[in-house]
């Protein structure tokens, strides 16, 4: 484990159901981020949140709702979501402020049907 | 913002060979830069780095270079081995700037046939 851990690791969800992603990071970092991770796409940055604060938002549909209670968490709400949404979601977190990597969470498989 | 290019989007390699990938970014502000591997169903994980105060970082088969002015870095990979096909992401940020979020190029899927 790196120390960032995602919760489900898949899920299945129909265009009309509400869930969430859960993100937790054990390393006190300060920074945390949402990638969208598609076939054949690269990795898409969604939302970034410094010190609980959401700075970036990358033209997220409204149907993704981040939410960031704390440093140490981060969720993701799902709503209405579409088939294209299907993808992998990885959470990310790192130290504003040092030249130090960002560690990755093991993801979300996500399946809209 | 920061757009990064990355290429080639795929790379087949005979084992024992050498395997170049190359990226390109847009924000000179950026000044650091880091390639992850993520072998298949797994997360991406970091493999090595480079700053901007430096040209060139090596660890072992592994080695970055950096050329600021033409604004591109490059992963270099000797003696390729079959552990080695994944896909590899170059990302660029400026860590002091909104929170060093990453900006991911394209992917490059190695390959490195026995």
């Amino acid at each position: 484990e790196t120390g960032v851990t995602q919760t489900p690791r898949h899920l299945v969800m129909g265009m009309t159901n509400k869930k969430s992603l859960k993100c937790e990071q054990h390393l006190g970092h300060n920074a945390m981020y949402w990638y969208k991770q598609s076939a054949k796409k690269p990795l898409e940055l969604m939302f970034v949140y410094n010190f609980k604060e959401q700075t970036e938002n990358n033209s997220v549909p409204s149907r993704f709702s981040p939410e960031c209670p704390n440093s140490s968490h981060l969720f993701l709400h799902l709503h209405t979501l579409q088939p294209e949404d299907s993808a992998l979601y990885l959470c990310a977190s790192s130290q504003e402020g040092m030249d130090t990597e960002a560690f990755f969470g093991q993801g979300t498989r996500l399946t809209v049907v | 913002g920061e757009n990064v290019e990355q290429h080639p989007s795929t790379l087949s390699v005979q084992e024992g060979d050498s395997a170049v990938i190359k990226c390109t970014y847009s924000d000179s502000a950026s000044n650091y830069f880091p390639w992850y591997k993520q072998e298949l169903g797994k997360r991406p994980q970091l493999i090595i780095d480079i700053r901007s105060n430096v040209g060139e970082k090596k660890d072992q088969r592994i080695a970055v270079t950096l050329n600021k002015t033409a604004k591109h870095f490059s992963l270099h990979i000797t003696e390729t081995q079959p552990e080695d096909s994944a896909v590899y992401f170059c990302a660029a940020s400026n860590p002091y700037n909104q929170g060093g979020k990453l900006i991911f190029g394209q992917g490059t899927e190695l390959s490195v046939k026995p």
